[in-house]
């Protein structure tokens, strides 16, 4: 699987929007990126996944370059409970994917 | 109606012991994963099973066990306890290979506490 490096930790105020810029520069044609976060004492829950341009859900959005050898994930007017860490995976999802989790970003939201 | 339940949540034992832990789901998945959370909050996994077959098994002791009865029930058994197996270990399911989005699915973990 392609290799993320994350900022390893981030500080924002609620009601921001925070952008967490993940690059994989070996990412292969088949890849796809997945986004996943943590809340502490808990199991990692599944935030986001695309392939290129741009992707929006409910809980953020994903912006791929055209190289796509980064990828920013968006969260939009942030709140205290989005405290947690936010794991960037790049992986062939065919098959049986084998979830590679580097060290993640640590966000932390104040008042 | 939890999606992935393992018990138990907690277990402290003595270094030397032989332990399980059990992981069910009911989201009707064919693929069931064992990981490893260490202090440093690495993640890594350990194994994964689909249609209770064994496909992937990383380097992990052979003091670990991963046992499928069925295909909604992946335990891991673990002999001869170390001080290094202290961590929290979580259970993921996901849908077999057919389905595009292979969105895993995490249990609430099990914190391991060896003395």
């Amino acid at each position: 699987l392609a290799k993320t490096t994350q900022p390893i930790s981030m500080d924002s105020y609620e009601g921001q929007e925070v952008n967490i810029t993940c690059s994989h520069n070996n990412i292969a044609t088949n890849d796809y990126i997945t986004w996943y976060q943590q809340f502490p004492s808990q199991g990692p829950r599944f935030i986001i996944q695309g392939y290129k341009t741009k992707v929006t859900n409910e809980v953020a959005s994903l912006f791929i370059p055209a190289d796509r050898k980064s990828s920013t994930l968006s969260l939009p007017r942030v709140s205290l409970s989005d405290t947690a860490v936010y794991y960037c995976l790049v992986g062939d999802i065919t098959g049986f994917q084998k979830l590679v989790f580097g060290t993640g970003t640590r966000l932390l939201v104040s008042p | 109606d939890t999606a992935v339940s393992q018990t138990p949540k907690y277990l402290v034992t003595q270094m030397g012991n032989d332990k399980s832990i059990k992981c069910e789901q009911n989201l009707g998945h064919d693929t069931m994963y064992w990981y490893k959370q260490d202090s440093k909050k690495f993640l890594k996994i350990m194994f994964s099973y689909n249609n209770k077959e064994l496909i992937i098994n990383e380097t992990v002791p052979n003091r670990f066990s991963p046992k499928s009865p069925d295909k909604a029930h992946l335990n891991l058994h673990i002999n001869s306890l170390e001080l290094g197996d202290s961590a929290v270990y979580f259970c993921a399911s996901s849908q077999d290979r057919e389905t595009l989005n292979n969105e895993q699915f995490f249990g609430p973990g099990t914190r391991l506490t060896v003395l």
